[in-house]
């Protein structure tokens, strides 16, 4: 079955350093979508990237979505308190159901 | 609108009772979906529906039931609690030809 991989599970960094998560899929995938969830909380919906290739951005928030649409990666500018919480990418493939990855645990020290 | 909701948000079992985890949304989703989220194992499919009547199995349905007789509601049956279903369970919908799922506050069960 379809495996989405995500590395690394956990990242501690100081305020104003940068951040990047990456997403890897045993399969083509045919969209790829971002979830934040803070701790406690429930996951948030972020983004979806549908094309080969593409780049949204999101304030200090930049996705990307591989040429081969096999893996994508969520990168943060200068991060900020509000940024802790845990990432996941969630990749569909044929199916209308989300494969979710294992998700990348951000603490910001102040 | 309440968005989804789940009901309850804790609970307690002993091994070997059943339950029923409750989800209901108000926002006229067709797609609605469970999920379980473990340590470090991110968030695992247990079952969905595309809409009224019609259920499927995710990527760890044994020892889960579900039904889906309204478009509202989508919930989700333990048939024999085990400690191995200790975990935290989200439901989730999508609107009509959307693709964002909207999350639930999710139910923390611990299985005894």
């Amino acid at each position: 079955g379809q495996q989405v991989m995500q590395i690394p599970q956990y990242q501690h960094v100081q305020e104003g350093e940068d951040f990047t998560t990456y997403c890897n899929s045993s399969t083509t995938l045919s969209n790829i979508q971002w979830y934040k969830q803070r701790p406690g909380g429930h996951p948030v919906f972020l983004i979806q990237l549908v094309k080969s290739g593409e780049v949204k951005k999101q304030k200090r928030l930049t996705f990307q979505f591989g040429e081969a649409k096999k893996n994508s990666s969520l990168h943060i500018t200068a991060t900020q308190t509000t940024d802790v919480g845990t990432y996941f990418c969630a990749g569909r493939g044929g199916r209308r159901a989300l494969t979710f990855g294992s998700g990348t645990r951000l603490q910001v020290q102040p | 609108n309440a968005g989804v909701t789940q009901t309850p948000k804790f609970q307690v079992l002993k091994t070997g009772q059943s339950m029923t985890l409750q989800c209901a949304q108000d926002m006229n989703h067709e797609y609605m979906s469970w999920y379980r989220q473990d340590p470090g194992m991110g968030l695992r499919l247990i079952h969905y529906s595309v809409g009224a009547g019609i259920t499927d199995q995710g990527e760890v349905p044994n020892g889960y039931n579900v039904s889906r007789s309204t478009t509202e509601d989508f919930p989700l049956r333990l048939l024999s609690a085990a400690p191995s279903q200790t975990s935290v369970y989200f439901c989730a919908s999508s609107p009509p030809g959307g693709f964002e799922q909207y999350f639930g506050p999710g139910t923390r069960l611990t299985v005894t």
